[in-house]
């Protein structure tokens, strides 16, 4: 079956640290996008990637940064620079349909706290 | 100004009840759609229903209906004969104007956590 998969599903990360989160997709959705949630709050866009090798910041991109060398994957990295990392963090792809000219698809999501 | 504006942080339904989840929204732009998305506990995101800012008909999935209003900029979630596993937060998204190819981000409201009563 074709999904996204985020790992891991919790991580733990000591100030100070950089941390790498994992998404990749088998759906062949050329855009890959990363969300951050916090509690009681909706999602907010932190990077997103139309196609191979190119991604553009969305609107709260300071402390991270991302790559996207293959078309599967768009891992995101958390920074030290990041001041309040702890979050709740779900990947999501897209692909254009005809009627609803998106279907999205997230991920499970990776919980990330500082210690 | 709020895109995504849903004013009920928690609602409560009985059992086998219908529910009005609000959601309004604020684009200048004519090309948009309208998504809803249940969370729950879990953390995954579903998809429920979509509306398109053209589309003549109010949409309908199953349970799942969004009376849409442009005039008045709402697309409200209605969840008919509601269940115990309806219990989750729902979220409201838009999505504006015509991206690159596949690409369009969303905007998401803060969320209405739903309580179904047995």
């Amino acid at each position: 079956d074709g999904g996204i998969t985020q790992s891991p599903k919790y991580l733990f990360r000591k100030e100070g640290q950089n941390v790498t989160l994992s998404c990749e997709q088998n759906l062949n959705h050329d855009a890959m996008y990363w969300y951050r949630q916090d509690p009681g709050q909706g999602l907010r866009l932190i990077y997103y990637s139309q196609i191979v090798n190119d991604f553009q910041k969305g609107d709260i991109a300071e402390g991270y940064s991302v790559s996207r060398e293959k078309k599967e994957s768009f891992p995101l990295t958390v920074t030290s620079a990041q001041k309040n990392p702890t979050a709740f963090y779900l990947c999501a792809s897209s692909i254009k349909l005809l009627r609803r000219l998106l279907d999205y698809t997230f991920g499970s999501g990776t919980r990330l706290t500082v210690v | 100004a709020q895109k995504i504006t849903q004013t009920q942080p928690g609602m409560f339904v009985q059992e086998k009840e219908a529910v009005t989840l609000d959601c309004t929204y604020d684009t200048s732009d004519p090309s948009y759609g309208l998504f809803w998305y249940k969370q729950p506990s879990s953390g995954e995101m579903i998809f429920l229903i979509y509306q398109g800012s053209y589309d003549q008909q109010n949409a309908t999935e199953g349970r799942y209906s969004l009376n849409f209003q442009k005039a008045r900029k709402s697309a409200n979630l209605v969840i008919s004969a509601s269940q115990l596993g309806d219990s989750a937060m729902y979220f409201c998204a838009m999505r504006e104007g015509s991206g690159g190819a596949g690409s369009y981000q969303l905007t998401f409201g803060k969320g209405t956590k739903l309580s179904v009563i047995p």
